[in-house]
């Protein structure tokens, strides 16, 4: 089974602090997915990764950075922290754009509240 | 715009009757479909999926059926139990092979004992 792990299930920051939050995949994915997930917004693309060291922008990568240094593992940069960034963070992966399939599999979620 | 769409926000479905949860997608280059179950508290999980050269497939209790001509997707679960409440998502790939997917808002099934 595709196994996505996230570092904390739940995170209370103040403003103007750096947040990160990190996300491991053990499928030796080539891709990964950093969304965050607000009632009534649906599922939002912040970055992504399609191979080591590098990422491209999603939907809403404003106040937001990530980090790939290895392959299973894609990091969510806050640089400071902001009350409006208070949601569920949700990481995923999937085998490969080249593949036959875009699955993504998702980690439990990150519940972060700023204060 | 691109976008997909779920046609209910919620359903409610007596145990052991079968539900259907629809979704109307607008991207006519998708090829690849999925359905994710979230259950609170949780991240999505993938349940089944479909590409655009099949109009059914079908998983253990549940079906998903794709029309193409009106671009619209369904999810079918058969015999509903209580571990079958949560939200449900589908899912379109934005472009072939691009890797990247949108989703619907999502729609609550709730299932009464």
């Amino acid at each position: 089974d595709v196994k996505v792990t996230q570092s904390s299930r739940y995170l209370v920051k103040r403003t103007g602090e750096k947040v990160f939050l990190e996300c491991v995949q053990d499928m030796d994915h080539e891709n990964m997915f950093w969304y965050r997930q607000d009632p009534g917004l649906g599922l939002r693309l912040i970055y992504f990764s399609y191979d080591v060291k590098m990422k491209e922008k999603g939907d809403i990568p404003e106040g937001y950075s990530v980090s790939r240094e290895k392959k299973e593992r894609f990091s969510l940069i806050l640089e400071s922290a902001s009350t409006n960034q208070t949601s569920m963070y949700l990481c995923a992966s999937s085998p490969s754009t080249s593949g036959a399939t875009d699955t993504q599999y998702f980690g439990p979620g990150t519940r972060l509240t700023v204060l | 715009g691109e976008s997909v769409g779920l046609h209910l926000p919620t359903l409610s479905v007596q145990e052991g009757d079968n539900s259907i949860i629809n979704c109307a997608y607008s991207n006519s280059a998708s090829d690849y479909f999925i359905w994710y179950k979230q259950e609170s508290g949780k991240g999505p999980q993938f349940i089944i999926d479909i590409r655009s050269n099949m109009d059914k497939r079908q998983g253990q209790r549940v079906t998903v059926l794709l029309n193409k001509t009106v671009k619209h997707l369904s999810l079918q679960i058969a015999a509903t139990q209580p571990g079958d409440s949560a939200v449900y998502f589908c899912a379109e790939n934005r472009a072939p092979n691009t890797g990247k997917l949108i989703f619907g808002q999502g729609t609550t099934l709730q299932v009464k004992p």
